[in-house]
């Protein structure tokens, strides 16, 4: 139990473009997704948090009109990186936290590497 | 700002022999921890985790200790094996609205044969 899927596992752009990275939970109902991003080497920096139903708290110093987040419905939340930059290449993880017993735990999908040329 | 400072950066160690691996967290409120492993490229798994009612947790070669009055946790492995190498990230989290995890900034450990 507790999956989550990332799609795509890896996509390649040309600078200027949009993309759209979604995130599910498969099989638990996720009220809560987090959007993370993560360079070589480095850790997992939080980017937002995403709440079914309601607009998306961002971090401090992201850019909300830029990284675009929309939780339409408990299994699905979805990330688009607008106007994409040589600088937003990275690795970029979803993780869900369900309810009840999954109260405290997150669970992370695969993770989508962005390339923008 | 919520803040988890991880130490080391990396740690390399003989197979067979233990490996500890350190951090402290700022925000007080913070009453879960746990602790993910990450292979190059992949997510991050959850090998052990604690809250902040309970001082120690063991699964059969990974412990995690917790002092939240000096706000520190430490992960310990013993009888570490090559596969064990991978990097280490300890995080801490509250039970508010968001539960949020604040990572460190892990640690690459090398087990060598």
């Amino acid at each position: 139990g507790a999956v989550v899927s990332q799609h795509p596992s890896w996509v390649i752009c040309k600078s200027g473009t949009s993309v759209k990275i979604e995130c599910r939970s498969l099989d638990f109902q996720a009220t809560t997704m987090f959007w993370y991003r993560q360079f070589p080497k480095q850790s997992l920096m939080l980017m937002a948090t995403s709440n079914e139903g309601s607009k998306a708290t961002y971090e401090q110093g992201v850019e909300k009109d830029k990284f675009l987040i929309n939780h339409a419905s408990l299994t699905l939340s979805t990330l688009t990186v607008t106007s994409a930059h040589p600088e937003d290449s990275s690795f970029y993880i979803c993780s869900a936290r369900g309810t009840g017993g999954f109260h405290y735990e997150q669970y992370f999908g695969p993770g989508t590497r962005l390339t923008v040329t | 700002g919520e803040n988890v400072e991880q130490h080391p950066s990396t740690l390399s160690v003989q197979e067979g022999d233990s490996a500890v691996i350190k951090c402290t967290y700022s925000d007080s409120a913070s009453n879960y921890f746990p602790w993910y492993k990450q292979e190059l490229g992949k997510r991050p798994q959850l090998i052990i985790d604690i809250r902040s009612n309970v001082g120690e947790k063991k699964d059969q070669r990974i412990a995690v200790t917790l002092n939240k009055t000096a706000k520190h946790f430490s992960l310990h492995i013993t009888e570490t094996q090559p596969e064990d190498s991978a990097v280490y990230f300890c995080a801490a989290s509250s039970s508010g609205n968001t539960g949020k995890l604040i990572f460190g900034q892990g640690t690459t450990l090398q087990v060598k044969p």
